[in-house]
């Protein structure tokens, strides 16, 4: 069975702009978070999303927001990029809600100039 | 106080060692336990995955939940320079969120 797929791995943006991540889960789940990992503040929450409806949020701003489609695939978006949101951004996924293992991708590492 | 709680290590220690990995939590109603390895350049790998107290073994690797102190561990026997990686405890918010450890970085040398 595949893994969790993320794209693009590297993107490099300036600040004000915005980007635009991808991830698709493993094959039958429907569960998929995102999270950014920093070396300051480590692995935080973004959010997360079961059937194209997010269930839950953490501590960032409204420029990141998400969405997830039909097939369980999800993008994570962040506008007005700035310099702290240089990161890694990880995505992962598990079967359903409920205390299911989650597993991850190998991120996207997003460098801001 | 941070709801968990890592040695930041890093830990360097000689092959064959046993190597021992901790973490605290604060919050007794977490139940769900688990433990990634990270490599560098490479998303979080499941190593572990718990929710009661005791020990569970998978291989070289033996998890370590001890509920009454709030407190688990990893064990990692006969260790192997491939086992050099950064490892995160975790748990599992009961929102189905995780919350990280800071990550122990350990280095197994020949």
């Amino acid at each position: 069975k595949a893994g969790v797929t993320q794209t693009p791995r590297y993107l490099i943006k300036t600040r004000g702009q915005q980007v635009t991540l991808s991830c698709s889960p493993i094959s039958g789940h429907r569960s998929v978070s995102w999270y950014q990992q920093t070396p300051g503040q480590g692995l935080q929450f973004l959010f997360e999303y079961f059937s194209e409806t997010q269930r839950n949020k953490g501590n960032f701003p409204g420029r990141f927001s998400g969405r997830q489609f039909s097939n369980s695939r999800s993008e994570m978006n962040v506008s007005t990029l700035e310099l702290g949101d240089s990161a890694l951004y990880l995505c992962a996924s598990s079967e359903g809600t409920g205390n299911q293992p989650q597993h991850f991708g190998d991120g996207t590492r997003l460098s801001i100039l | 106080q941070k709801e968990v709680e890592q040695d930041p290590g890093p830990l360097s220690v000689p092959e064959g060692a046993i190597v021992s990995l901790n973490c605290t939590y604060s919050n007794s109603a977490f139940q769900y336990f688990m433990w990634y390895r990270q490599y560098s350049r490479k998303g979080p790998e499941l190593l572990m995955y718990t929710y009661s107290s005791g020990n569970k073994e998978d291989g070289r690797f033996t998890a370590q939940v001890d509920k009454s102190s709030k407190y688990i561990s990893l064990f990692i026997r006969d260790s192997q320079p491939s086992d050099s990686a950064t490892y995160l405890c975790a748990i599992l918010h009961n929102t189905d969120k995780l919350i990280f450890g800071t990550g122990t970085r350990l280095q197994v040398f020949p």
